[in-house]
């Protein structure tokens, strides 16, 4: 059973970056049935896909966030990590590692998420 | 982007009742080629993360009671809990997973009475 765990800081200040890790458990980041990303949830804004790599290295990522995104990956301890720069208060939210299913060569439903990490924005 | 849209926002049903609630694509989430619907389910319970319930529209993932049922197809879906419990009282998402970015309904809350 697929297992996935955000960590970093709970509190940001505007215009600095975001830094998050998800470490994987129960199955290799290099694995090619699964698509690894983030997704957030915030009350003014529901749940908004933030963006998600796959094991050949292809990147999506949200156009919302306008260049401020960057995913990277730690094969050797099978984690990946999000950098979202330029905070403001509106990229407040809950923040969800998040894998989907690969089907016919795209991303299908999420099927495991992590418990997920409150990110605040705030000076 | 394509744009879920959930109705109603929220629900209160009676034990035993049944649920219904829908949710509609502003375009097409079918693809021909492979006959399926690009639609999932969600539930999410307080301080919990989403559960994936249904996928492919109306495939029930592994371990979901029966109860609950996912129809629909091109831009109308539903998901329907036959005989509504205690514990189905969550918040229910639609997600498209047919084109990034992908996207999710507002949500529905159910209460039961």
């Amino acid at each position: 059973q697929l297992h996935v765990q955000e960590s970093g800081p709970g509190l940001v200040k505007p215009s600095e970056t975001l830094s998050l890790t998800c470490t994987v458990s129960g199955g290799s980041i290099s694995s090619r049935n699964y698509y690894w990303g983030w997704i957030r949830q915030s009350p003014g804004k529901g749940l908004e896909w933030v963006g998600s790599f796959y094991s050949t290295g292809s990147t999506y990522f949200n156009p919302s966030l306008k260049g401020r995104l960057s995913i990277s990956v730690d094969k050797s301890k099978n984690q990946f990590s999000l950098r979202l720069s330029s905070l403001t208060a509106a990229d407040t939210a809950v923040y969800y590692c998040a894998v989907q299913s690969e089907h016919d060569s795209a991303s299908g439903p999420v099927r495991y998420w992590g418990q997920g990490t409150l990110v605040t924005v705030s000076s | 982007d394509i744009v879920m849209t959930q109705s109603p926002d929220s629900l209160a049903v009676s034990l035993g009742e049944r649920a219904t609630i829908k949710c509609k694509s502003s375009q097409s989430v079918f693809l021909f080629s492979n006959d399926k619907n690009y639609i999932a389910w969600y539930q999410q319970k307080p301080g919990q993360p989403p559960k994936l319930l249904i996928y492919w529209a109306s495939t029930r993932e592994s371990g979901v009671p029966d109860r609950f049922r996912g129809s629909g197809s091109r831009t109308d879906f539903t998901l329907t809990i036959t005989s509504v419990r205690a514990e189905d009282a969550a918040i229910y998402f639609c997600h498209q997973y047919y084109t990034t970015p992908i996207t999710f309904g507002q949500g529905t809350r159910l209460e039961v009475k």
